[in-house]
């Protein structure tokens, strides 16, 4: 069965302080991953869709990166407008396009 | 704009009855996705369509229906057979290639 699984839940930074949001996934075909941004009350924001292994992505202060396994995304010097949740999902081959999410982390970035 | 449009944002409802919540795309996207999310449980796909008069269930479906009569349109009704329909209701479109969905800014369903 096609899995995502988001690590860790909840993620507390101070303002400046650089860490990475993991994202594991078994799937039978990878076929693309993506990695949204969620406001409180707010639809998911699109940010990145990664398609092979080795596979590097950045946007700002955000940069995502590939494996065969799982997936970071990397926050460098993060701001306090960087606080969200930040949801990853993959589609496989032959799925229907089906799009299935992860969790995801909660990122609260302290001033 | 192009973009997805959800409405209501806000929609309150009685307990046994049913409620559409509208999901409208102006992307010419083929692919539409309704998902909900609770607390805790991220996005759980209820329905979803890749071309127009047809849609599969996703993992969810029960006590949901849709339809896909346009290519811009793509209506959830939560029915009274939904155990608990109280939730935050999000639909989504896809590119032609079926890769990237983009997301509406959801509906708040509070049922009473």
């Amino acid at each position: 069965e096609d899995q995502v699984t988001q690590s860790p839940e909840a993620l507390r930074l101070q303002e400046g302080e650089s860490s990475s949001l993991n994202c594991s996934y078994t799937v039978s075909g990878l076929r693309g991953l993506f990695w949204y941004r969620q406001d409180p009350g707010k639809g998911p924001e699109f940010l990145f869709t990664l398609y092979s292994a080795g596979e590097e992505k950045e946007k700002e202060r955000l940069k995502a990166t590939l494996t065969k396994k799982e997936s970071f995304l990397h926050i460098t010097a993060p701001k306090p407008e960087d606080s969200a949740t930040y949801l990853c999902a993959v589609q496989a081959w032959n799925r229907d396009d089906k799009i299935i999410f992860g969790k995801g982390t909660r990122l609260h970035i302290l001033p | 704009d192009g973009g997805i449009t959800q409405s209501p944002k806000y929609l309150f409802r009685k307990e046994g009855q049913n409620v559409t919540l509208s999901c409208e795309q102006n992307l010419n996207h083929d692919a539409m996705y309704w998902y909900r999310q609770d607390p805790g449980q991220g996005l759980r796909l209820i329905y979803y369509s890749q071309i127009v008069n047809d849609f599969q269930k996703g993992d969810i479906a029960e006590g949901y229906s849709v339809s896909r009569e346009k290519k811009e349109s793509f209506p959830l009704t939560v029915t009274s057979a939904q155990k608990n329909p109280t939730a935050f209701y999000l639909c989504a479109s896809s590119k032609p290639d079926r890769l990237t969905a983009f997301f509406g800014q959801g509906t708040r369903l509070t049922v009473v």
